[in-house]
């Protein structure tokens, strides 16, 4: 699986985008990027994947650059319980379930 | 619609001692994978089984194995206890289409101490 490098830790104002970069620039043309959130004593969230185009759902938006060399996970109105260690992960997703996390961004949502 | 569940919650070994621990998968899933997270670090991956078999394996030893039952449920056992196997054991469990991995979805996690 292709490593992933993001910023140890971001801080980001209550209602506004939390936007985490993500980069994985050694990524196959078969690997997908995840992104992963876990809150403190809680097991993994997942919260979105994607190929190459860019993806949205209730949660959040995916932006993956044309290159795929990196990503950008936007939290379009942050709030306090979006308080979390954000993980970013490439992976095959053909019979694999194996995740390799990384150290993560710690994001703190301030009030 | 219960997800993954894990048991114990916590839990305190000393050296030497056997462990296992237990996860029911989200209903519908039929694959469960095992992770260790050390404090202030990420998951590592342990192990995958699907199909009552173990299909994928970590860097971990021998020491830590596991099975899985016809209703998908899953144990992972840890021998011989060392101080370092202190960490939060996480379940997680997904469904496969084919050969297609769907999302993982993870339990809570069994906290373990070992003294």
């Amino acid at each position: 699986d292709a490593k992933t490098t993001q910023p140890p830790s971001m801080d980001c104002a209550e209602g506004r985008a939390a936007n985490l970069p993500c980069n994985h620039s050694t990524i196959s043309g078969n690997e997908y990027v995840y992104w992963y959130r876990q809150i403190h004593s809680q097991g993994p969230q997942y919260i979105i994947h994607g190929l190459k185009n860019n993806e949205t759902n209730e949660m959040a938006s995916l932006i993956i650059t044309e290159d795929r060399k990196s990503s950008t996970l936007i939290l379009p109105h942050a709030t306090l319980r979006d308080t979390a260690v954000y993980y970013c992960i490439v992976r095959v997703n053909f019979g694999n379930e194996k995740l390799t996390f990384g150290t993560g961004t710690r994001l703190t949502i301030i009030p | 619609d219960a997800g993954v569940t894990q048991s114990p919650t916590h839990l305190i070994k000393t050296r030497g001692q056997q462990v296992t621990l237990r996860c029911s998968p989200k209903s519908g899933h039929d694959t469960v994978s095992w992770y260790q997270q050390a404090l202030g670090q990420g998951p590592q991956f342990i192990f995958q089984y699907y199909e009552e078999e173990e299909r994928q394996r970590g860097n971990f030893p021998d020491r830590f194995s596991g099975h899985q039952f016809p209703n998908y449920s899953s144990e992972l056992n840890v021998n011989a206890l060392l101080l370092g196997d202190s960490a939060l054991y996480l379940c997680a469990s997904s469904f496969r289409q084919g050969a297609r991995t769907g999302e993982l979805f993870f339990g809570e996690g069994s906290r373990l101490t070992v003294l």
